[in-house]
């Protein structure tokens, strides 16, 4: 049971780039997340999924694109990268029953040059 | 969503018990109190959270007053490894976001 992964750990970027973040969850929860965390700041939330081919926004989601195909995974798209994106993307994914429990993966940190 | 309110930051000596205040005078009736940490650049992770009655786990205690405008997150025994960001959230069980505030910072002191 891996938990929550996040791919790449570390990644650089050029202004006008676009790429994937990927998250994966082997846990089979419904709910999944993606937050950017600026350098002294509080996580925002980004876009948030609660099932395989629903997505809504968060408080930060221009942007970003996301789509949720499968249960396991909830890729964050960067369209076009700036350099005020650049920051630390944590994924999250989120249990139902009884109380919400999110676990986070370990961050991807992300610099626009 | 109902707004928490926390101390920006707090010391605790090493050993002693760490008491983290948060305010949520406007918490509805089906608002749940979520306490999460992070540890310098970590993922946040999860602590405690409670509806009514207090609560314990194998990290921490979480005391609800009877009016739910408050809580007391308790670390026993702290360490310095519980030097962290302590966030305070408040959201209702069937609500899918989690909204993070600015959080305690706690330091354990040697």
């Amino acid at each position: 049971n891996a938990g929550v992964t996040q791919t790449p750990k570390f990644q650089v970027l050029k202004t006008g780039q676009s790429m994937t973040l990927q998250c994966a969850q082997d846990m089979n929860h419904e709910y999944m997340s993606w937050y950017r965390q600026d350098p002294g700041m509080g996580l925002r939330l980004i876009h948030y999924s609660v099932g395989a081919g629903i997505t809504d926004q968060g408080e930060v989601p221009n942007g970003y694109n996301v789509s949720r195909s499968t249960t396991e995974d909830f890729p964050l798209r960067l369209l076009s990268a700036a350099p005020s994106q650049t920051s630390v993307y944590f994924c999250a994914s989120t249990t139902s029953r009884g109380g919400r429990q999110a676990f986070f993966g370990q961050g991807t940190r992300l610099t626009v040059v | 969503d109902a707004k928490t309110t926390q101390p920006t930051s707090m010391d605790c000596a090493e050993g002693r018990a760490a008491n983290l205040p948060c305010n949520h005078s406007t918490i509805s009736g089906n608002e749940y109190v979520y306490w999460y940490r992070q540890i310098h650049s970590q993922g946040p992770q999860y602590i405690i959270h409670g509806l009514k009655n207090n609560e314990t786990n194998e990290m921490a205690s979480l005391i609800i007053t009877e009016d739910r405008k408050s809580s007391t997150l308790i670390l026993p025994h702290a360490t310095l490894r519980d030097t962290a960001v302590y966030y305070c959230i408040v959201s209702p069980n069937r609500d899918d976001k989690i909204i993070f505030g600015k959080g305690t910072r706690l330091h354990i002191l040697p």
